[in-house]
């Protein structure tokens, strides 16, 4: 089945610690983002590309990193510079013009 | 830079009753619209979308959107609630020849038995 895979779904971190969170996909579309959820303040934009080993900043990238090696995977890095990572990060993907499709979500906590 | 407005944080309705989520958009050319459901802990799940043609957009589980460029709204409706409608509807629009979508804070559907 074509879709996005993110993993894990549960993932702790401790205080100064780097954590990566993947994302794949299977539909052979160009376009890949990560988004942030927090209770009350919908989706935010945190990094998005558009093609293999380009990409760009969203509303609230910093202390984040991302990679595009692949046209297939699009990993986040939640380095130790982001003071307040507790939240629900999302994994998107679309073709041009057209409908993002998400994965299940992780949810990341800071021990 | 384009912007989209969900009226009302938190909508309750009672089971069998009307379901009206509302979705306002600010852009220059009319954009490509979309809902999008969320249950929690889950990712988003396309509704609908509206790109060109018809303005009334039939989408998955009974619900539907009018795209009404004059008032620049795309809201969602529903007939008749279900229990299993409750959970959180994102609105979000993305302009032609554009891969970024901008979504609205979301719009939480409670069901009251």
């Amino acid at each position: 089945d074509g879709g996005i895979t993110q993993s894990p779904k549960y993932l702790f971190r401790k205080e100064g610690q780097n954590v990566t969170l993947s994302c794949e996909q299977n539909l052979n579309h160009d376009a890949m983002y990560w988004y942030r959820q927090d209770p009350g303040q919908g989706l935010r934009l945190i990094y998005y590309s558009q093609i293999v080993n380009d990409f760009q900043k969203g509303d609230i990238a910093e202390g984040y990193s991302v990679s595009r090696e692949k046209k297939e995977s699009f990993p986040l890095t939640v380095t130790s510079a982001q003071k307040n990572p507790t939240a629900f990060y999302l994994c998107a993907s679309s073709s041009y013009s057209n409908e993002a499709f998400f994965g299940q979500g992780t949810r990341l906590t800071v021990v | 830079a384009q912007s989209v407005t969900q009226l009302g944080s938190h909508v309750s309705v009672s089971e069998g009753a009307l379901v009206l989520l509302r979705c306002n958009y600010s852009s220059s050319v009319p954009p490509y619209l979309f809902w999008y459901v969320q249950y929690p802990n889950q990712g988003l799940q396309l509704l609908l979308k509206y790109t060109t043609g018809a303005t009334l957009v039939k989408g998955i589980n009974g619900f539907e959107a009018e795209f009404k460029k004059s008032e620049t709204s795309f809201h969602l409706t529903k007939p008749s609630a279900h229990m299993s409608d409750a959970a959180e509807y994102f609105c979000a629009s993305a302009g032609a020849g554009s891969y970024q979508l901008t979504f609205g804070k979301g719009t939480k559907l409670s069901v009251i038995p």
